[in-house]
């Protein structure tokens, strides 16, 4: 079993909708989780580090973390065209190395 | 702007050859990371460096090799190259072990 998994879409939404983006991950001991942004041909982008269970919002962007089903979440509000990219979930690898390991990412658009 | 800088941007090559790619981390990072992203198979740990000593190893060839130098640049070394090393190669930086990283632009090699 990958240690995090994420469908990889591509996911369509209208502009101004609120977009789910989610994540599993097997290793309950996991204690912090990032989300990534990536656009086209582009480097990863920090978006947010989410250290503890729970909502942490940054601006129109929300993540949040459910360690009984072992369950990442970005959202998004008031979705923009300038959201479409590639979002992508990180966690620590398990055995103390801490390498962010990464899900395949799902491709969002949001058209106008 | 990450501050992470790699260079060169693009690099196109023939199957045999080598190839160095440079990687110049955030100002006061000592961990470095490289990626390599290809379509099919997603953003993959190939070799972390911190205070210029290796420190963990993912899915990296034998035919690749890295470094990170006192001035804390890293350089990434493919030798005997394939069709199938044709990817992204992205550096990416961070403070300390914990995993809060950050990438670089990337280096396109396109392998012909």
């Amino acid at each position: 079993q990958k240690e995090v998994e994420q469908d990889p879409g591509p996911l369509s939404v209208p502009e101004g909708a609120i977009v789910s983006l989610n994540c599993t991950y097997s290793n309950s001991a996991f204690q912090y989780f990032m989300w990534y942004r990536q656009y086209s041909r582009k480097g990863p982008e920090l978006l947010m580090y989410t250290y503890s269970s729970g909502n942490k919002e940054d601006g129109r962007f929300t993540a949040q973390v459910d360690k009984s089903s072992k369950y990442i979440s970005l959202f998004i509000r008031d979705s923009q065209p300038s959201d479409s990219a590639t979002y992508l979930c990180a966690i620590p690898a398990s055995g103390g190395s801490y390498i962010p390991t990464f899900g395949r990412g799902t491709s969002l658009i949001v058209h106008p | 702007d990450s501050g992470v800088t790699q260079t060169p941007k693009h690099l196109i090559t023939a199957t045999g050859q080598r190839v160095t790619l440079r990687c110049s981390p955030r100002s006061g990072d000592l961990s470095v990371y490289w990626y390599q992203q290809s379509l099919d198979q997603g953003l993959q740990f190939l070799i972390q460096y911190y205070n210029g000593e290796e420190r963990a190893k993912g899915n990296i060839l034998e035919r690749f090799s890295a470094q990170q130098f006192p001035d804390l640049h890293s350089e990434l070394n493919l030798s005997s190259l394939e069709l199938g090393d044709s990817a992204l190669y992205f550096c990416a930086s961070s403070s300390d072990l914990t995993g809060e990283a950050f990438f670089g632009q990337g280096t396109r090699l396109t392998v012909v």
